[in-house]
């Protein structure tokens, strides 16, 4: 299985401030990443798909990108609405496989 | 528009099973796989598998392989997910999802306990 690390494990910032996500992916997955955004009691929000196409109604302060093992989100311009966890997945090989999650509060 | 509704929370016993549904709208579940997921706060996420409802192909996490068992019904428009010999390790929210992971049912709690 392909093993995605994500971090860091938790974050805290300033609104207005930009901050950055990493995932590792344990083998090349070719861009096929996509980010998710995931609220208390609710099911994930699909941020950024491909690395790097950002979802339609998604805010373009949202962006991904990389390559190979390694990708990033970044988030521009820091909003109240922004806190979340957030998670990398990788679908370029079955099992399809989540990073374990960047937990994002504002300071 | 398109949305996935979910069943209601579980409660189950040890040993037993339980049947999750996911009721799609807007579109036709043949046009589409439906993934599921698995979310324990204390693990992240787990991709389960999908299915195919059109022929009812299903592919599996190996993981899951001996736990989940997905069906669809393309009359309602509905997939399932049976879990079966439930253990404390299957207590969890279970998401319904239509590729490209867009769209989300709102998640089945279920809960294992004796």
């Amino acid at each position: 299985d392909i093993r995605m690390t994500q971090s860091p494990a938790s974050l805290s910032a300033s609104l207005g401030e930009t901050v950055n996500i990493e995932c590792l992916a344990s083998e090349d997955i070719y861009s096929d990443l996509a980010w998710y955004q995931q609220k208390p009691g609710k099911s994930p929000q699909l941020l950024i798909y491909n690395a790097n196409s950002l979802q339609n109604g998604v805010p373009s302060r949202f962006s991904g990108s990389g390559s190979g093992t390694q990708y990033s989100l970044k988030i521009n311009s820091l909003q109240s609405e922004d806190v979340a966890t957030y998670f990398c997945q990788q679908y370029n090989n079955y099992p399809f496989t989540f990073g374990s999650g960047t937990k994002l509060e504002i300071k | 528009e398109v949305q996935l509704q979910q069943s209601g929370p579980e409660l189950r016993r040890p040993g037993s099973s339980v049947k999750l549904s996911c009721k799609a709208s807007g579109y036709s579940i043949t046009d589409y796989l439906m993934h599921w997921v698995k979310h324990r706060p204390e693990h992240g996420l787990e991709w389960i598998g999908w299915i195919d409802p059109e022929d009812g192909e299903t592919k599996y996490a190996q993981k899951f392989q001996s736990k989940a068992t997905l069906t669809a019904d393309t009359s309602s428009n509905t997939a399932y997910m049976q879990l079966s010999s439930l253990t404390s390790e299957d207590t969890a929210t279970y998401f319904c999802a239509r590729p490209p992971f867009d769209y989300w049912g709102q998640g089945v709690m279920v809960t294992v306990s004796s």
